[in-house]
């Protein structure tokens, strides 16, 4: 059965603090990772891996994959207040499935 | 440019009731979905379509029923709502399916739907 599995839970820092959310999987004919972020209401699009060990940045969020391994990290720097969200993990398979496979989401809290 | 809108955004049912969700997308997308989110359970697929007239099944379909009868529009209905139905639903939509280039999801602000 396919799985995404999310690590931590959830996480309380400090402003200006750097955080680390790992993503392991799963999943047969893997093609790509996805990352969202979930605030009070809909997920937004961060980040969406396919090649392994290439780095995506987006100003203070980064985001790798690791095929071998079968996982993915998202890197937060400078933590500020508005980070504070569940981060959101999900794979697509091969195949034309229409079926995203969601991690459970790490909760972020980031205090002032 | 409104995005992905739903409507309600909050219902309270009692079993046995039914109702419909409305999803509207105005970015001309072809493919719309409809997740529902459960605490330590993650976003899961009940139904998708592929475009107007198409509707598939999902990780978990049973007890809903889907209709694109409009390009822009994605109705999601409940003919017979459980307690386990509770839920929060997200519609999204893209504009090519998970396979194409253009895979990126838009999802609504959601409906927190309870039934009683």
């Amino acid at each position: 059965e396919d799985k995404v599995v999310q690590s931590p839970l959830s996480l309380v820092v400090h402003e200006g603090d750097t955080v680390t959310l790992n993503c392991s999987y799963e999943v047969t004919n893997f093609r790509s990772l996805l990352w969202y972020k979930q605030e009070k209401k809909a997920p937004t699009f961060l980040f969406m891996l396919t090649s392994s060990g290439i780095e995506k940045k987006s100003g203070r969020l980064s985001s790798i994959l690791d095929k071998k391994e079968l996982f993915s990290i998202l890197n937060i720097t400078a933590t500020q207040t508005g980070d504070s969200a569940v981060y959101l993990c999900a794979v697509i398979r091969q195949g034309g499935s229409e079926k995203l496979v969601f991690g459970k989401g790490t909760k972020l809290t980031v205090n002032p | 440019n409104a995005g992905v809108t739903q409507t309600p955004k909050f219902r309270v049912l009692k079993t046995g009731q039914s109702m419909t969700l409305l999803c509207a997308q105005d970015m001309n997308h072809e493919y719309m979905y409809w997740y529902r989110q459960d605490p330590g359970m993650g976003l899961r697929l009940i139904h998708y379509s592929v475009g107007e007239g198409t509707t598939a099944k999902g990780e978990v379909p049973d007890g809903y029923n889907v209709s694109r009868l409009k390009k822009q529009n994605f109705l999601l209905g409940l003919e017979s709502a459980a307690p386990s139905q509770t839920s929060v639903y997200f519609c999204a939509s893209s504009y090519s399916g998970l396979a194409g280039l253009y895979n990126e999801q838009f999802f609504g602000p959601g409906t927190r739907l309870t039934v009683l």
